[in-house]
Formats: structure tokens, sequence, C-alpha cells
């Protein structure tokens, strides 16, 4: 299995809403990403996880709240977001990096965000 | 700092005609650098990448050479077919010197072909 899932494939959201995406992976991948990407923009790096732990957050919000509650989920909740906010969010997978090898990141399809 | 730049879509081209993209990069020491491809509706899937110098690329009929003389990777394809038809991102890794190494991705150029 070389796929990372994402759901919901759209999500349409108040302002005043607390939401949560969700991504997953069974490809024994220790590392899980959040991007955020822009219409005609490319993916902009929001937070990476290795071994469930945070240990990159590209000063992000609060109102977004990433969660790894295990090797294999990434959650991201949403609150008080803004219209600004709507974006695709890309969650990707891979191995930790070790030294100077390049460990492939594996996509998901993205959910696509809407903020009203 | 570390930055891609690319050319600006659309590329629009007939099948089977020779596709180039452009692609430049900055960066502090010696990244590696890749091609992705975002097909309509989906995520995006590494397309090819080159680690250093000199170093080619290949994949699916789609070619890149690392040039460190020019700062350049650009992409190459002798015949496009219809299926090609996406956007495609220019990239480099570099070391955060946290472990971690991040992604800068280009701007994207969306290629459409037609039959």
């Amino acid at each position: 299995d070389t796929e990372v899932t994402q759901t919901p494939k759209h999500l349409v959201m108040g302002m005043t809403n607390k939401k949560s995406l969700k991504c997953e992976q069974h490809m024994g991948h220790r590392a899980m990403y959040w991007y955020k990407q822009k219409a005609k923009k490319p993916p902009e790096l929001m937070f990476v996880y290795s071994y469930e732990k945070l240990s990159i957050n590209e000063s992000v919000p609060s109102r977004f709240s990433p969660e790894c509650p295990n090797s294999s989920l990434l959650n991201l909740h949403l609150h008080a977001l803004q219209p600004e906010d709507s974006a695709l969010y890309l969650c990707a997978s891979s191995q930790p990096p070790r030294g100077r090898s390049y460990n492939e990141q594996f996509f998901g399809p993205g959910t696509r965000l809407t903020v009203l | 700092g570390n930055s891609v730049t690319q050319m600006e879509g659309p590329v629009t081209l007939s099948e089977e005609a020779f596709l180039t993209i452009n692609c430049t990069y900055t960066a502090t020491g010696y990244p590696s650098l890749f091609w992705y491809v975002q097909y309509p509706g989906e995520g995006l899937q590494l397309l090819l990448k080159a680690t250093k110098a000199d170093d080619k690329g290949s994949n699916k009929g789609f070619e890149a050479t690392y040039r460190k003389e020019t700062t350049s990777f650009h992409l190459e394809k002798g015949s496009v077919q219809v299926s090609d038809s996406a956007v495609y991102f220019c990239a480099l890794k570099f070391d955060m010197g946290t472990g971690f190494q991040k992604l800068v991705f280009g701007t994207g150029t969306r290629l459409l072909v037609s039959p």
C-alpha cells in the first residue's frame, strides 16, 4: 500500500466552526507533513511530525492545531478560521531523513477547504 | 536564501511536440533537485530527482539534468501526450539544520497538450 488518504475531500465551514482534517498512511512511515496550497501557488510547509512528535512548526497561526495520535494518523484541527485560509491542504509522509539521503515524500490528494 | 524560479505558464503544445519547462534555483550549499507533477484534483507525485551536479533524472520519458554552472534543472520530454497535461513543480531540498530537510517549490507550470 503506497497510498496516503485524506478525508474529507471537500470541506466548507464558517468562521465560528470547529472541524478536523484527517490523513492516514500504512506505509510504515514515521514522518508526516501538512502543507497548504493556495490556488495557482506551490505547496507551503506548515508542520512536520517525526515519530509522532511535532518537530517543525513553520510559524503557523494557532487556529491550526495538528495532532498525531499514532504512527499512521495525522489530524489538523481547525478553529476560528478566516476566509483567507481557504486552500488545498495536503498531507505527505516519508521515512524520517537520515543524513543526506532523500526519503521521498508521498502526497495525499488533499482536502479542499472553503471558509465562508 | 533558497528559492526556485520556473517559467510562467500555461505551456500549450500539440501531441508529440517537444517539451521544455525551465527551472533555475538559488541555494546555499548543494541541494537535491526534483520535479513533481500534479494532475487535476490530485496530490503531488515525484516525477524525477537528481542529487548532485551532472546527475540526470529520468522517468516516463521526462528528463532533467542538474547543471551547477547555470543553476538550472530544466524538464524535457521528446514527445508529449494528452495525458501529460498537468501542473509541474520544480523543487529543491535543503537542510534546515535541525536534522530535517525542507522542500521549496517553484510556482508551478501548467502544461496543456491538445490532440
